[in-house]
């Protein structure tokens, strides 16, 4: 369903450490997953996904980590920069379907 | 990469006009693409399944008549906004699903509706 909230939890790190970015899904029959970025003013940007047979999957700088015990879905940056500041949302969705429910977002800071 | 591209990026109309806003899958087919709408500090919101070739499946709460979706070929969708009023106002964004099921978003179309 529809995911509101009018302020979006922030995340602030140091320019080069890495950051965590949590995310609590819904749907326990939910089978895709996904990590995008938004940055303002623009459309989401395709991260990284992880299908529900995986616990982890990595990418260039970037890991997905998955728990379907808790329902709880993680993207990690590694050495984190400023081009990486911008609102991080989670995705999920199931085979049979291509709909996307989204989480709330997490607006991620890089302090220079 | 896959690219979707979203015609007009912001647009502004009077109240009871109505607004065409076209979704583009510029170098792949999509059988399948989204509309979603997004008001500020929030999430994304979907409106509708657009699938090509057949009426277009729209969310509970959202109006059919008011948002005409219109999926005529593989590459292009289009979403009018009928009578528009400000509570229209949003950033509409689509999305094209390529033949690998990966999901890509269009930069969005900002409505302003005055």
């Amino acid at each position: 369903g529809e995911s509101v909230g009018l302020h979006l939890p922030t995340l602030s790190v140091q320019e080069g450490d890495n950051s965590i970015i949590n995310c609590a899904y819904s749907n326990s029959a939910s089978d895709y997953f996904i990590w995008y970025k938004q940055e303002s003013g623009k459309g989401p940007q395709f991260i990284i996904d992880i299908r529900s047979n995986m616990d982890k999957r990595q990418g260039q700088r970037v890991t997905v980590l998955l728990n379907k015990t808790v329902k709880h879905l993680s993207l990690q940056i590694a050495a984190t920069q400023p081009g990486d500041s911008a609102v991080y949302f989670c995705a999920e969705s199931h085979r049979s379907s291509y709909k996307l429910i989204f989480g709330s977002g997490t607006r991620l800071l890089v302090r220079p | 990469g896959a690219v979707v591209s979203q015609h007009p990026s912001r647009v502004i109309c009077k109240s009871g006009t109505s607004v065409k806003i076209e979704c583009r899958s510029l170098d792949f087919q999509a059988t399948t693409m989204f509309w979603y709408r997004q008001f500020p500090k929030q999430s994304l919101m979907l409106m509708a399944t657009s699938n090509e070739g057949s009426k277009a499946t729209y969310e509970q709460g959202v109006e059919k008549d008011k948002f005409l979706i219109n999926h005529a070929s593989l590459t292009l969708s289009t979403l009018t906004v009928t009578s528009a009023h400000p509570e229209d106002s949003s950033f509409y964004i689509c999305s094209a699903v390529t033949a690998g099921d990966t999901q890509y978003f269009g930069p969005g179309t900002r409505l302003t509706v005055l």
